[in-house]
Parts: structure tokens; C-alpha cells; sequence
């Protein structure tokens, strides 16, 4: 069964404060990865799509470790505004349907 | 663009009661997606239509039924509902073909059987 693996958290920090999130994949296949937003009692929104060099995006860096099989997401300068919970994304190549993680919480107090 | 579209957004049945969930985008997506999302289980997908006229079962499919009505509109259909199926239903499409599948979701229907 393809599997991606989230610590749920919660992640409790300051504002202002960078924190970082790791998620593993046991599907040696997947290709394509993404991080996801989810507010409380929301539906999950895109953040960004991981590549393999590396992205970022603003406050968010996104790393792919391949050979490790783990993807990160990092947040700098936390704002009260990114509290959520983040999910972890996979997709094996040749298939158009994803493998999400149970998500990780972040709450971020003044 | 309304992007994806469900509804209802909040239902209660009583056990053994049937309905529908509906759900349509309008982004000229391809595929469509239904999953559900309980706690501490993530997001599990149910069924998927990869293309207009196709269907295909997810993780868990089992009492759930799904219709591509047409390119639009992917149904979800619950013949006889059980308490296991209460739950947060979604709805998403995505652009076959394209390398990375970014899937855009509906907001939800919250559903509970008694």
C-alpha cells in the first residue's frame, strides 16, 4: 500500500518563528509531489509543488530528498495566518490520482 | 470560475437512506475525484473518472456508487447509508495529462447518518 507518513503535530509556535515539516513516501515511484493547506473544516488548497531542485516560494522553501524518500516544507517568519494543517503529497508516475498524508497541525500564537 | 462545486453542503440520514451528492467544475478538467476525510484517517479516495465515460474504484469504494454524468458533473451515490459513512465528502478535478495533477477541491459536504 502507498503510504505517506506525517508527523500530525501540533507544531505550537511563536510568530516569527521558523519551523519545518518532514513527511516520508514508501512509493519509490512517485514522481510528483506537493505540499497542501488545509484550514479547520475547509477543503485542502494547493501551497506549492515540490521539484526536485528545490523550490521556494516567499516565506516557503519545499525540499525532495529522492534517494531518502522524504519531502520537507519549511515556513520562515511564521504568521498567525499559517495556522493549518499542511498535508504531504504524492503521485506515482503514469497515474493521475495522489496519495495525501494525514496532515501535520501548525498553530502559531501572537 | 466557481472552480468546483458541491452540493449539499450538510446532510443527515437515517440509516438505510439513500442520496446523491453532486458535485460539478467548470475549469474543462478531465478528471474528477470523491474522497472522504475522517479524523485522524486523511483524505481516502473512493472513486475516480479519469476521463468522461470512464470510472474507477479508489482505497475505499465499497457502499458508494459514482456516475461521470458528463465532463462537468461527477456524482457520488450512497444506496443505503450506514453511521460508518458519516464523514466530510470532497470533491476535486484535475487536468489529465499534465505532469504535476494539481487537484482543486469543492468545499465539502458534511455528512452524518444516524
Amino acid at each position: 500500500r502507498k503510504e505517506v507518513e506525517q508527523d500530525p503535530g501540533p507544531f505550537n509556535v511563536p510568530e516569527g518563528a521558523t519551523v519545518a515539516f518532514n513527511c516520508t513516501y514508501s512509493n519509490s515511484a512517485s514522481q510528483s509531489f506537493f505540499w497542501y493547506r488545509q484550514d479547520c473544516r475547509k477543503e485542502p488548497k494547493l501551497l506549492m509543488s515540490v521539484y526536485s531542485s528545490g523550490n521556494e516560494d516567499g516565506r516557503f522553501t519545499a525540499q525532495l530528498n529522492r534517494a531518502s524518500q522524504y519531502i520537507s516544507l519549511l515556513i520562515r517568519d511564521s504568521k498567525l495566518s499559517d495556522s493549518a494543517t499542511y498535508l504531504c503529497v504524492a503521485r506515482e508516475s503514469g497515474y493521475s490520482t495522489l496519495t495525501f498524508g494525514k496532515g501535520t497541525m501548525l498553530l502559531v500564537s501572537p | 470560475n466557481a472552480g468546483v462545486t458541491q452540493t449539499p453542503k450538510f446532510q443527515v440520514l437515517k440509516t438505510g437512506q439513500s442520496m446523491t451528492l453532486q458535485c460539478a467544475q467548470d475549469m474543462n478538467h478531465n478528471s474528477m475525484y470523491w474522497y472522504r476525510q475522517d479524523p485522524g484517517m486523511g483524505l481516502r479516495l473512493i472513486y475516480y473518472s479519469a476521463s468522461e465515460g470512464t470510472t474507477d474504484k479508489g482505497e475505499v469504494p465499497n457502499g458508494y456508487n459514482v456516475s461521470r454524468l458528463n465532463k462537468r458533473e461527477f456524482s457520488l451515490r450512497l444506496e443505503s447509508a450506514a453511521p460508518s459513512q458519516t464523514s466530510v465528502y470532497f470533491c476535486a478535478s484535475s487536468e489529465a495529462g499534465a505532469d504535476k495533477n494539481i487537484q482543486y477541491f469543492g468545499a465539502g459536504t458534511r455528512l452524518s447518518v444516524l
